[in-house]
């Protein structure tokens, strides 16, 4: 059965600090894996990775994927209030099933 | 651009009851997912709709069902309630071309049964 974990399941800073995400699965067929920010409820997306090394960079967001390693982490340096959410990370395995870790909350306090 | 955009935003329903919930997918996308996410948890894939047929399915029962219309809208039907099918329901829509890829959701639907 394909799995995501992510780590860790909640997380408090301060408004300034950086912060590391991190995601590993074990799925058959690996095809992609995404980042998602859920501050309500509608998940929004943020990264797609799908080879390995590769940096992918919005803003003060960054996301890299090692295939070898299994596993991704999402980098948000000088963390703002609004970057409280629930960040989940999700794993295409084939076409159309994108499993799901659990999520990480992060809460920034100014 | 019209993001996706789902009916009801809540409802609640009477264990053993039916429902069924509403999703227009973004323009442009032919692909929908719908997922079920209860609280504390990650969305758990339910199935996919492409070209009105559905694609694939994760371990839901088949009182779990949908449909697929030619404008690429989609509704999830879900027969005898059950207390444990309290959860957010989400749509998400993407384009099936060459590969995956990115799936973007919506509101969701927060169903309560009691």
């Amino acid at each position: 059965e394909d799995k995501v974990v992510q780590s860790p399941l909640s997380l408090v800073v301060h408004e300034g600090d950086t912060v590391t995400l991190n995601c590993s699965y074990e799925v058959t067929n690996f095809r992609s894996l995404l980042w998602y920010k859920q501050e309500k409820k509608a998940p929004t997306f943020l990264f797609m990775l799908t080879s390995s090394g590769i940096e992918k960079k919005s803003g003060r967001l960054s996301s890299i994927l090692d295939k070898k390693e299994l596993f991704s982490i999402l980098n948000i340096t000088a963390t703002q209030t609004g970057d409280s959410a629930i960040y989940l990370c999700a794993v295409y395995s084939s076409n159309y099933k994108l499993t799901f870790g659990k999520g990480t909350l992060l809460t920034v306090n100014p | 651009e019209t993001g996706v955009t789902q009916s009801p935003t809540h409802l609640i329903k009477t264990r053993g009851q039916q429902v069924t919930l509403r999703c227009s997918s973004q323009s442009g996308h032919n692909t929908v997912s719908w997922y079920q996410q209860a609280l504390g948890q990650g969305p758990q894939f339910i199935f996919q709709y492409y070209r009105e047929e559905e694609n694939g399915r994760g371990n839901f029962p088949p009182r779990f069902s949908g449909l697929q219309f030619p404008n690429y809208s989609s509704e999830l039907n879900v027969n005898a309630l059950e207390l444990d099918d309290s959860a957010l329901y989400l749509c998400a829509s993407s384009w099936w071309g060459q590969g995956a890829s990115e799936q973007y959701f919506g509101p969701g639907t927060r169903l309560t049964v009691t």
